[in-house]
């Protein structure tokens, strides 16, 4: 079992839509979440970052921990076709300890 | 939030010969810079972590001699991938994650990426 899971997709919705994205992982020692986007031939861009369990909301974006499930949600309000990209989750388990990546789901939104 | 720039975007070479890529934070201090490369269509493969006046640490499986990496400075780290040959040709991505001040000391700020392709 991957250490982080996640749908690579693609998921197609169309604009307007609300969007799920979801990762699950194995190991319950992670306590900092975060959601990265990465449009085609750049780097990630980091979106939503959260510590342990709840939720975060900014703009159109909200993102939930459910340590209890291991399982770590980004909803994505009203998607456009520029929120096209591949999102990828990442989870630590502590201050200064390296990220595990998710394989990425790739979205397209469209218009 | 805190920038990330990398240096060349992209890069075309023979074979045989070595590429230095740069990757600078612009407006903090990156106590721990990380290599990544990316396939097409694949997620990010950690190659590497270097801290700041240290020695590298590699992940399993990626060749310490090909890669080398050196974090010189709090805002600069290079790597070089010495004899390259086509199966390097890649997706070269920095990050890199400071301690305080605007970059938050527990995410990553990753740089815009090079593509290398080697002939």
């Amino acid at each position: 079992q991957k250490e982080v899971e996640q749908d690579p997709g693609p998921l197609s919705v169309p604009e307007g839509a609300i969007v799920s994205l979801n990762c699950t992982y194995s190991n319950s020692a992670f306590q900092y979440f975060m959601w990265y986007r990465q449009y085609s031939r750049k780097g990630p861009e980091l979106l939503m970052y959260t510590y342990s369990s709840g939720n975060k909301e900014d703009g159109r974006f909200t993102a939930q921990v459910d340590k209890s499930s291991k399982y770590i949600s980004l909803f994505i309000r009203d998607s456009q076709p520029s929120d096209s990209a591949t999102y990828l989750c990442a989870m630590s388990v502590g201050y200064g300890q390296n990220f595990v990546f998710g394989p990425g789901t790739r979205l397209s939104v469209l218009p | 939030g805190a920038v990330v720039s990398q240096h060349p975007s992209w890069v075309i070479c023979k074979s045989g010969t070595s590429v230095k890529i740069e990757c600078r934070s612009l407006d903090f201090q990156a106590t721990t810079m990380f290599w990544y490369r990316q396939f097409p269509k694949q997620s990010l493969m950690l190659m590497a972590t270097s801290n700041e006046g240290s020695k590298a640490t590699y992940e399993q499986g990626v060749e310490k001699d090909k890669f080398l990496i050196n974090h010189a400075s709090l805002t600069l780290s290079t790597l070089t991938v010495t004899s390259a040959h086509p199966e390097d040709s890649s997706f070269y991505i920095c990050s890199a994650r400071g301690d305080s001040g605007r970059a938050l000391g527990e995410t990553q700020y990753f740089g815009p990426g090079t593509r290398l392709l080697v002939l």
